[in-house]
């Protein structure tokens, strides 16, 4: 089964206006810590939030938040007034049992003027 | 300060010969991982060390695959007799692990292997 889905090969959004990347997890280790990656065309990894699983509040930095329901185990993340900057391949991961991430495959997204 | 440094950028082996490749870390930080990322398996964990304790191999995909960290920094990841499907971009990350609530790994650039 697959530690990290998310569903959406490729994304399009208007510059200026919010979108949702979607991932779902599965674990069965109680403490756990969700990210989201982005990984422009240059192709270098760039943090952009975290979400530890007993954190009570969704995770907010700056444009990003991650919508974190831990009962559906779901952890997608909003990214609010796109930039054209912002087009790139979005991962979502998982930490469990130890330090090592777990990817998902990944969602491009693509941000039109 | 500077970031994770990868070396070489690419690398173009032929079938059957041996790759070295070279992560420099964070300067303090205590963990290191190596991932790889190629079209048909997505990003993958390779190997894990932290600290002094004795790595987490799980990820490696075969025993031509080993990697080494001298003195708690540099790390060589080395592929004996390299095939086809070994072609990837393999990735270095490093973490602080000083017990941050998210302690996020730190990625270099990478260093893509092609081998012909």
């Amino acid at each position: 089964a697959q530690k990290i889905t998310q569903t959406q090969p490729g994304m399009f959004v208007q510059e200026k206006e919010a979108v949702t990347l979607d991932c779902t997890y599965d674990t069965s280790d109680p403490s756990y810590g969700l990210f989201w990656y982005k990984q422009p065309s240059s192709g270098e990894m760039i943090f952009l939030i975290y979400q530890g699983s007993y954190d009570q509040q969704n995770a907010t930095e700056g444009r990003y938040s991650l919508n974190f329901q831990k009962a559906r185990k779901s952890a997608n993340l909003v990214i609010s007034a796109s930039q054209l900057g912002d087009s790139a391949m979005y991962f979502c991961a998982m930490r469990e049992y130890g330090n090592k991430l777990v990817f998902g495959a990944g969602t491009i997204l693509r941000v039109k003027s | 300060g500077a970031g994770v440094s990868q070396s070489p950028s690419n690398k173009v082996t032929e079938k059957g010969k041996d790759v070295e490749l070279r992560c420099d870390p964070i300067s303090g930080h205590t963990a290191l991982y190596w991932y790889r990322q190629s079209l048909g398996q997505g990003l993958e964990f390779l190997i894990y060390f932290q600290g002094n304790s004795a790595p987490d191999k799980s990820g490696l995909p075969s025993d031509r695959f080993s990697a080494e960290r001298t003195g708690g920094s540099v790390s060589t990841l080395t592929i004996q007799r390299t095939q086809q499907e070994d072609s990837a971009v393999y990735l270095c990350a490093s973490s602080a692990l000083a017990g941050g609530r998210s302690d996020e790994q730190y990625f270099g650039p990478g260093t893509r292997l092609t081998v012909t």
